[in-house]
């Protein structure tokens, strides 16, 4: 079964320094890997994805990913964070074969502080 | 491009109650999915529909909860009769095909007193 694990429940970084979350992902075949940002009262919104093609995977806002098979990590990057960024992210992956096609599994999120 | 759009955004109702979610979908998008993220955990997914048909309910938590999607446009999921560990906020999702990414509405916070 194909799973996820966010490494820190929160993170807290001053503006203009790096943001680093952190999550690493289980599954027996080659996955389907998303990172999805969520602002207060707001939707999911999708930041990246990873689809075994590059495996630095550039998204929006200046943030990317980079894919890790051999220590099963897509961990989130950007190289300074803003005070927009506030917001709780996941590390989700897709449950991509089977019956339950595309199908998304959640990590429990990171919620992300900045401070001025 | 109208995004996912979800009905209520917030609902209060007693323990033993109804409750009737709504999900439009974008336009066009086949694949209509609900996730629902109960108080302190993880977002988890509940069922997915091709159309207008059920192509995965394995996540359906019982049978008090009723997932439909006539014609195969918008989505309700209803619930009936309410309990208390049903709090949480749902989500509803879509894509254009089921390996394209979804795209997710605000969610409906439904709260059981």
């Amino acid at each position: 079964a194909q799973s996820v694990t966010q490494l820190d429940s929160h993170v807290s970084v001053s503006e203009g320094t790096p943001v680093l979350l952190r999550c690493n992902y289980s599954s027996s075949y080659s996955p389907s890997l998303f990172w999805y940002v969520q602002h207060p009262n707001k939707g999911l919104q999708l930041l990246l994805k990873y689809t075994s093609a590059a495996t630095l995977v550039k998204g929006i806002n200046g943030f990317e990913a980079e894919f890790k098979k051999s220590e099963t990590s897509f961990h989130l990057t950007k190289p300074s964070a803003h005070m927009s960024d506030a917001a709780e992210y996941f590390c989700v992956v897709s449950d991509g074969y089977g019956g339950s096609q595309g199908n998304l599994i959640f990590g429990k999120g990171t919620k992300l502080s900045v401070k001025p | 491009e109208a995004g996912v759009t979800q009905f209520p955004s917030h609902s209060v109702i007693e323990k033993g109650q109804t409750v009737t979610l709504r999900c439009d979908p974008i336009s066009g998008h086949d694949n209509l999915y609900w996730y629902r993220r109960v108080m302190g955990k993880e977002i988890k997914f509940l069922l997915h529909f091709v159309k207008e048909s059920k192509q995965d309910e394995s996540g359906m938590p019982n049978n008090r909860f009723l997932a439909e999607r006539t014609g195969g446009t918008y989505s309700t999921l209803k619930v009936q009769p309410a309990e208390l560990e049903d709090s949480g906020v749902y989500f509803c999702a879509s894509s254009i095909s089921f390996n394209q990414p979804q795209h997710f509405g605000d969610g409906t916070r439904l709260s059981i007193l």
